[in-house]
């Protein structure tokens, strides 16, 4: 079975410093999603990435993805109290009946002041 | 911008009774899923569809669940009995087909609460 596995499972960090969320998926897949939840919420998608080597960056948030090491990583720069909330990897098989999704455990942010 | 859509966004029910979760998928898409949290839990896969019929579902989608497109625009789950350890967010997703460069797009999720 396609495992996921993230670490850390929490996350407590200062604002203002920086910090990486790691993402180990057992399949090939070559597609790597990240999402944010906040409480309750639905899964904001957050980044997509299709290839290995594949960066991708918005505002303080930066995903990277090595397809050979099965690996992704989230990485948190100068972190805000805004992006208290989960983060969840996800990887996908694509059969011929559909896109399946597995999701990591995800990893619970608390930022400080 | 095009979304999935789920109604109702928080449903309470009694343990025994039946329940239906309503999605609006994408319009143009052809590919449905169901996914369920448990509060705390990881996101897991329940079962997809294509054709007006199943194309994969997990163990966790029992007899006591069951999927319907009963128009051209609403896909349901349906759970028949519910029990206390159904109680969890449902997301539904579609997608437009599949393959490497496609991507599923998820709902906003209905919150069940059994009790």
């Amino acid at each position: 079975e396609l495992k996921v596995e993230q670490n850390p499972l929490f996350l407590s960090m200062q604002e203002g410093k920086n910090y990486t969320i790691y993402c180990n998926y057992s399949t090939t897949s070559d597609r790597l999603y990240w999402y944010r939840q906040d409480p309750g919420k639905s899964l904001e998608s957050l980044f997509v990435l299709l290839s290995n080597g594949a960066v991708k960056q918005e505002g303080r948030l930066m995903a990277s993805l090595d397809t050979k090491a099965r690996l992704s990583t989230l990485h948190i720069t100068a972190a805000v109290h805004d992006l208290s909330a989960t983060y969840f990897c996800a990887v996908d098989t694509v059969v011929n009946t559909g896109n399946q999704f597995y999701f990591g455990t995800g990893t619970s942010l608390t930022v400080i002041p | 911008e095009p979304e999935v859509t789920q109604t109702p966004s928080h449903q309470v029910t009694q343990m025994g009774q039946e329940v239906i979760l309503r999605c609006v998928p994408i319009s143009n898409h052809l590919y449905f899923y169901w996914y369920r949290q448990i509060l705390g839990q990881k996101v897991e896969f329940l079962v997809s569809f294509y054709n007006n019929e199943i194309s994969e579902k997990s163990e966790i989608f029992d007899d006591q669940f069951s999927v319907e497109r009963p128009d051209g625009s609403n896909f349901t789950l349906k759970i028949r009995s519910t029990k206390l350890e159904d109680s969890a967010m449902y997301f539904c997703a579609s997608s437009e087909y599949v393959g490497y460069n496609t991507e599923a797009f998820f709902g906003q999720g209905t919150r069940l609460t059994v009790v």
